[in-house]
């Protein structure tokens, strides 16, 4: 059965950058991407963006960029996301999931989510 | 990108049917009928509910459809249960100017 399971909780501090792992079974990882989407506490989901597992394309949110990377390696079946010059707002929920990509945008399996928290 | 626009709240008694909207743009919501919707429990990933817009995933009650008007996708969940009482999320993609996927702010579900 199709599984992600990222890496557990982390807590920085502001100024710091933090990289969270995401690895897939159960299917062929190649054949998808992954989305990366966060959840500030009490607040509604958003998307931060996307990596072609096939070629290591990328589309990123706006408000993000220049602050984050995503990668993968097909050799583990693991995607990762690193999110640098961590503010506070950057607390949240950080979640993988298996996506198609744009246009589709269908995120059929989610990992549990590692939480993040930005703290001095 | 600003985010799609959905009620916070809606609420509904057991047996009844409600229907949640997703309002967006012509470059987004309008230009595809590829909007998803997904299911929230506190302290739960999301889970997706609806994809493409109308079509639901393997083990998903018929209860939950999707449909799309113009610019406004929806979510209709009929003869609710308690089990349904969750946030509600629905997502589209932003169009081939910016390559964004963007999300609807939530609906906060209430069964009664």
């Amino acid at each position: 059965q199709v599984q992600l399971v990222q890496s557990g909780a982390e807590v920085k501090k502001p100024g710091a950058s933090v990289k969270v792992s995401c690895k897939a079974s159960g299917y062929t990882f190649t054949s998808y991407g992954i989305s990366w989407v966060r959840q500030a506490p009490g607040q509604g989901l958003e998307w931060m963006g996307w990596i072609s597992a096939y070629n290591g394309n990328t589309n990123y949110a706006q408000k993000l960029q220049g602050r984050v990377t995503m990668t993968t390696d097909t050799s583990t079946s693991t995607a990762y996301m690193e999110l640098r010059s961590l503010r506070s707002d950057d607390t949240a929920v950080y979640y993988c999931a298996r996506d198609d990509g744009p246009p589709t945008v269908t995120k059929d399996y989610w990992g549990q989510g590692t939480l993040v928290t930005v703290s001095s | 990108q600003s985010a799609l626009t959905q009620p916070a709240s809606v609420s509904g008694s057991p047996g009844q049917s409600i229907t949640i909207s997703c309002t967006g743009t012509s470059s987004d919501v309008g230009s595809y009928n590829l909007v998803s919707w997904y299911q929230q429990h506190p302290g739960k990933a999301p889970k997706l509910m609806i994809y493409e817009g109308s079509k639901r995933p393997s083990g998903v009650s018929n209860r939950f459809s999707g449909s799309k008007s113009g610019n406004t996708a929806s979510l209709t969940i009929s003869g609710l249960q308690a089990e349904d009482e969750a946030d509600y999320y629905c997502c589209s993609y932003a169009g081939s100017s910016t390559f964004e996927m963007v999300f609807g702010g939530g609906t906060k579900l209430t069964v009664l």
